[in-house]
């Protein structure tokens, strides 16, 4: 069946540090990726998304990569922050798919180190 | 400010009752969604609405109930079916349903009495 899922559950990085969370999704008719940042009783933010005729991204400190071939997305924050603490999940979307072709993942927590 | 409000923030139910979860966007946006969200899990949507008087099912639809009378609103209620309540529920709106980034609410947590 189809899933996205992310590596890790848990990342620790210095402050100051470059932060690299990696997704992989199963279903290779996906065409569309977001990324959510979620904090501890809140809903989830959204960070960036990304559509499959793209390979790179670029945000405010944040890029996302997607590589097709292997079915799998990245999101990198750079010069991590304190306030970056969050569990970060990706989503995916498959052509022809509703609602219910949106699917989450479990999510990394992402925790800085001072 | 547009955004999503869902109330109230925490919410307890007795055995055999309903309960209902509100959710008003004034975003403007056609649809809504909402989701269940359980500890270290991913979200899973429970049911979704892409119009006004339109909603369908999700993956875990048994034991809740929607309703979609206006735009701004998709009220959530769990019912006294659903025999596992306690979770984090989540609403959503997206302007479509397509190749949109969802927004959301910051959450009602339900617990049982």
């Amino acid at each position: 069946g189809e899933s996205v899922g992310l590596h890790l559950p848990t990342l620790s990085v210095q402050e100051g540090d470059n932060s690299i969370i990696n997704c992989a999704y199963s279903n290779s008719a996906s065409d569309y990726f977001i990324w959510y940042k979620q904090e501890s009783g809140k809903g989830p933010q959204f960070i960036i998304d990304i559509r499959s005729n793209m390979d790179k991204r670029q945000g405010q400190r944040v890029t996302v990569l997607l590589n097709k071939t292997v079915k799998h997305l990245s999101l990198q924050i750079a010069a991590t922050q304190p306030g970056d603490s969050a569990v970060y999940f990706c989503a995916g979307l498959y052509s022809g798919g509703g609602a219910d072709g949106l699917t989450f993942g479990k999510g990394t927590h992402l925790i800085i180190q001072p | 400010d547009g955004g999503i409000t869902q109330s109230p923030k925490y919410l307890f139910r007795k055995e055999g009752q309903n309960v209902t979860l509100s959710c008003e966007q004034n975003l403007n946006h056609d649809a809504m969604y909402w989701y269940r969200q359980d500890p270290g899990q991913g979200l899973r949507l429970i049911y979704y609405s892409q119009i006004v008087n339109d909603f369908q099912k999700g993956d875990i639809a048994e034991g809740y109930s929607v309703s979609r009378e206006k735009k701004e609103s998709f009220p959530l209620t769990v019912t006294s079916a659903q025999k596992n309540p306690t979770a984090f529920y989540l609403c959503a709106s997206s302007p479509t349903m397509i190749r949109q980034p969802q927004h959301f609410g910051d959450g009602t947590r339900l617990s049982i009495l």
